[in-house]
């Protein structure tokens, strides 16, 4: 069974300051998705990003960036640049649809100080 | 575009009674659908999964049992809440093995 394992339930940020949020999973897919999720206090669900397992090449989406690597079967969550919208709980989730849906960790919630 | 819609928002309900939460999706036709329910600190944890109209798989035992009458319509249901049903449900569909879930509003299900 798949598991994803976030090991910072909370993070504490300045605004401006750089930010990264940390997760690990565990598959026997070969091929595979892995995103990160905010859900801000409304807990409406945003996609923040994608990775394709087969893609080396890391994501990003303006101040979002990830750290894919593959082997290690790690997949962190950098933000620069935080802004006082971007506290929220941060959810990290890998799968591929069909049956498993997707997995996701228990989450961090990331706290931006003025 | 697609849209999905979970209603009602929030819900309290006495130990004992029934439930019926409902999901609906437009702009799309043939979708995965889901139910998942967060509990704190605990993350998502995957409920039910359907392929398409009565079409159901149950992740987990429990007091709750799911429903796809129609194409685009999922629905939660319980004959007897228990005090331990509480939590956040959120509907959730996918188009097949493609790249994201998308996700309702949610609902806030205190059993009381």
């Amino acid at each position: 069974a798949q598991t994803v394992t976030q090991s910072q339930p909370e993070m504490s940020v300045q605004e401006a300051e750089t930010v990264t949020l940390s997760c690990t999973y565990d598959t026997s897919e070969s091929d595979y998705y892995l995103f990160w999720y905010k859900q801000p206090p409304s807990r409406q669900m945003i996609l923040v990003i994608r990775q394709e397992a087969y893609k080396q090449q890391n994501a990003t989406e303006n101040r979002f960036s990830v750290n894919f690597q593959k082997a290690a079967k790690s997949f962190s969550l950098k933000i620069s640049d935080s802004q006082l919208g971007d506290a929220a709980m941060y959810f990290c989730a890998e799968g591929m649809g069909g049956a498993d849906g997707l997995t996701f960790g228990k989450g961090t919630h990331l706290i931006i100080q003025p | 575009s697609q849209t999905i819609h979970q209603w009602p928002a929030t819900l309290v309900q006495p130990v004992g009674s029934p439930l019926s939460l409902e999901c609906t999706v437009e702009g799309t036709s043939n979708p995965n659908l889901y139910w998942y329910r967060q509990a704190a600190g605990r993350g998502l944890q995957l409920l039910f999964y359907s392929v398409g109209i009565g079409q159901i798989s149950s992740e987990v035992p429990q007091n709750l049992s799911a429903s796809r009458p129609q194409d685009r319509q999922f629905i939660l249901s319980s004959k007897k809440l228990l005090l331990s049903d509480s939590g956040f449900y959120l509907c959730a569909w996918m188009q097949g093995f493609v790249t994201e879930a998308f996700f309702g509003q949610g609902t806030r299900l205190t059993v009381v």
